[in-house]
């Protein structure tokens, strides 16, 4: 069955430092986000990405995040200046574009960030 | 007022029980209902979606919406250890594809 695959599983980094998460989406997809889970915390809405471009974003992706999808296949999500507050599991999604079901977002494994 | 809100758990159950786990939800714009099932390291994975209100069955579960009241359940018959995880309802205004807000998820365990 096609999932949803990120890389790396874990990361550690330096506060200050940029961080790239990566995700490649299920094949067929062309609605990508970006979504993250503080420890402890709700699933966060970061940001949606369709044709290019970014759809919608929360309050939370501020100016140090960007999403690029450098290719056909993986879709990244950058972290330009770490700060400790961004520590968190990120989950990447992917859904159809097609109504009804073939809507639901299908998520990623998440990558855990840890920002010391 | 938080937009969603889930009953905090966690929940413990025999196995065989019947499970219910509600959320309720303050922004009546939300039109497209949703649970995910997340167990541990994992990501989220989609079990119900409902559009609009009513009852949707799949198996053993049962997912309910009722707009009017503004809340949503998941019901699960016959519990199995491997249904022990953590439930999460999701709702969104625009459609499933559109940004989801989550509620906080409750833990289930089911006791053999």
């Amino acid at each position: 069955e096609p999932e949803v695959t990120q890389t790396p599983s874990h990361q550690v980094t330096q506060m200050g430092q940029e961080v790239i998460l990566r995700c490649v989406p299920i094949s067929n997809h062309l609605y990508f986000y970006w979504y993250r889970q503080i420890l402890g915390q709700k699933v966060e809405f970061l940001v949606s990405f369709y044709n290019n471009e970014i759809s919608e974003k929360s309050e939370i992706f501020d100016d140090q995040f960007s999403v690029e999808r450098p290719d056909g296949s993986n879709f990244t999500l950058k972290i330009r200046s770490t700060k400790l507050e961004d520590s968190a599991m990120y989950f990447c999604a992917s859904s159809e574009r097609l109504g009804g079901f073939q809507e639901t977002q299908y998520f990623g494994p998440g990558t855990r960030l840890l920002v010391l | 007022q938080k937009e969603v809100e889930q009953d905090p758990g966690p929940l413990s159950v025999p196995e065989g029980a019947i499970v219910s786990l509600n959320c309720t939800y303050s922004n009546s714009a939300f039109q497209y209902f949703m649970w995910y099932r997340q167990y541990s390291r994992k990501g989220p994975e989609l079990l119900m979606y409902t559009y609009s209100s009513g009852n949707k069955e799949d198996g053993r579960f049962t997912a309910q919406v009722d707009k009017s009241s503004k809340y949503i359940s998941l019901f699960i018959r016959d519990s199995q250890p491997s249904d022990s995880a953590t439930y999460l309802c999701a709702m969104s205004a625009t459609g499933a594809n559109s940004k989801l807000t989550f509620g906080k998820g409750i833990t289930l365990s089911v006791r053999p």
